[in-house]
């Protein structure tokens, strides 16, 4: 049984569109983090969310890129204004026991 | 920042024969080293993780090694089976907020292909 769920798996947007992706969690928790991983490349780190705030962020983290817990269960990443550049696999990420265990991701594809 | 550098970055074996990936950090604070095994279209999925205070740890087939002094970790497979075909990341992290795990530093990957 998966630790978090994704929506949606596929997103198509045009450039310069907003996009919220969506992370779902099992049951509740405090520790998220987000990744992405563009094709055929390693995954990277983009933020990681601890008890309503953001714990750490990394460069790729820019101010088009945002992160909330709107309901207080799910969390969303946020971009504002979509770039060509953005077209990757996103993934959530959920803390447990010591270890990351990803979500099945969200296939952004920006045109 | 932490950087990881993995290899090889393709790997081809022969159905029952042995697997070893590498990977070397660069940040002494780093404690915890997990492998991902990725399948195509899929999510990263851990395999086996290690921890700086430990120097080998084993699950049947998989195993990991840990040389603090050196810097480096690596990931052996024995027996291999077509079905270990994927993509292999390393990763190494820190202790985040509230005695939690920071972040992942990824490697960039082993293409493993297994033959049968």
């Amino acid at each position: 049984e998966p630790e978090v769920t994704q929506t949606p798996s596929h997103q198509v947007t045009q450039m310069g569109q907003e996009v919220i992706l969506r992370c779902v969690p099992i049951s509740n928790h405090l520790y998220f983090y987000w990744y992405r991983q563009i094709l055929g490349q390693k995954v990277e780190f983009l933020v990681s969310f601890y008890n309503n705030e953001i714990s750490e962020k990394s460069e790729i983290f820019d101010d088009q890129f945002s992160v909330e817990r709107p309901d207080g269960s799910n969390f969303t990443l946020k971009i504002r204004s979509t770039k060509l550049e953005d077209s990757a696999m996103y993934f959530c990420a959920r803390y447990r026991n010591n270890e990351q265990f990803f979500g099945p991701g969200t296939r952004l594809t920006v045109l | 920042g932490e950087n990881v550098e993995q290899h090889p970055s393709t790997l081809s074996v022969q159905e029952g024969d042995s697997a070893v990936i590498k990977c070397t950090y660069s940040d002494s604070a780093s404690n915890y080293f997990p492998w991902y095994k990725q399948e195509l279209g899929k999510r990263p999925q851990l395999i086996i993780d290690i921890r700086s205070n430990v120097g080998e740890k084993k699950d049947q087939r998989i195993a990991v090694t840990l040389n603090k002094t050196a810097k480096h970790f690596s990931l052996h497979i024995t027996e291999t089976q077509p079905e270990d075909s994927a993509v292999y990341f390393c990763a190494a992290s820190n202790r985040g907020r509230g005695s939690t795990l920071g972040r992942l530093y990824f490697g960039r990957g082993t293409q493993l292909t297994v033959w049968p």
